[in-house]
């Protein structure tokens, strides 16, 4: 079975820019979630989406939004890119939402704003 | 305010010795706690999770963890370690039907 797949794995944009990272979740699960992985700052909260919706955020300012598909992947978009939004975007889904459900991540997108 | 807390960033072990690694939560009640280990170049894949019963739970690869709520602790143990468990580990915290909350993690070194 596979597991859940990101696109792309590198990404290079220059400030201001906009960002698109996409994310096939395992076959099944309908929730799927975006983490930042910043350097030294550990894993942040940005989205859940969960059969369609977007079931919560973390503190992340507007211009991080996305969506789900009818199919369950997802997406993340980041505008007016800022240098401090170069991280590792981590996704993961699982079988439904709640927070007790097992997450199973991608490998992430290196995302580089220079 | 809310937060995971781990507190050691970095632990150096050498390979045979014991481990515990140190994670703890400021929440009004009881959440879902999880362990997780990130792999270099991998994704973070799940040791073990509580969510109500026993306050010692098993995990993969050896791991366990005891949830003591006094303490508003939940620390990861092996009794043995190897040097395939060098990684870093994530502790998260998910209060119920809330946010996800992940802590800054411990960076795991091996010795020989």
């Amino acid at each position: 079975e596979a597991g859940v797949t990101q696109s792309p794995t590198h990404l290079i944009k220059t400030r201001g820019q906009q960002a698109t990272l996409r994310c096939s979740p395992i076959s099944g699960h309908t929730s799927v979630y975006w983490y930042q992985q910043a350097l030294g700052l550990g894993l942040q909260f940005l989205l859940w989406y969960d059969e369609g919706e977007e079931r919560n955020r973390g503190n992340f300012p507007p211009r991080f939004s996305g969506r789900q598909f009818p199919n369950y992947s997802s997406e993340l978009n980041v505008n007016a890119l800022e240098l401090e939004d170069s991280a590792l975007y981590l996704c993961a889904s699982s079988l439904g939402g709640g927070g007790t459900d097992t997450q199973y991540f991608g490998p992430g997108t290196r995302l580089t704003v220079l | 305010a809310q937060s995971v807390t781990q507190p050691d960033i970095h632990i150096t072990v050498s390979e045979g010795a014991s481990l515990e690694l140190r994670c703890n939560y400021s929440y009004g009640a009881t959440p879902y706690l999880f362990w997780y280990v990130q792999s270099p170049g991998q994704g973070l894949q799940l040791l073990l999770k509580y969510f109500s019963g026993d306050t010692l739970v098993q995990g993969i690869k050896g791991f366990e963890a005891e949830f003591k709520r006094s303490q508003s602790s939940f620390n990861l143990r092996k009794p043995s370690v190897h040097w395939s468990d060098a990684a870093e580990y994530f502790c998260a915290v998910v209060p119920r039907f809330n946010k996800f909350y992940f802590g800054s993690g411990t960076k795991l070194n091996v010795k020989p």
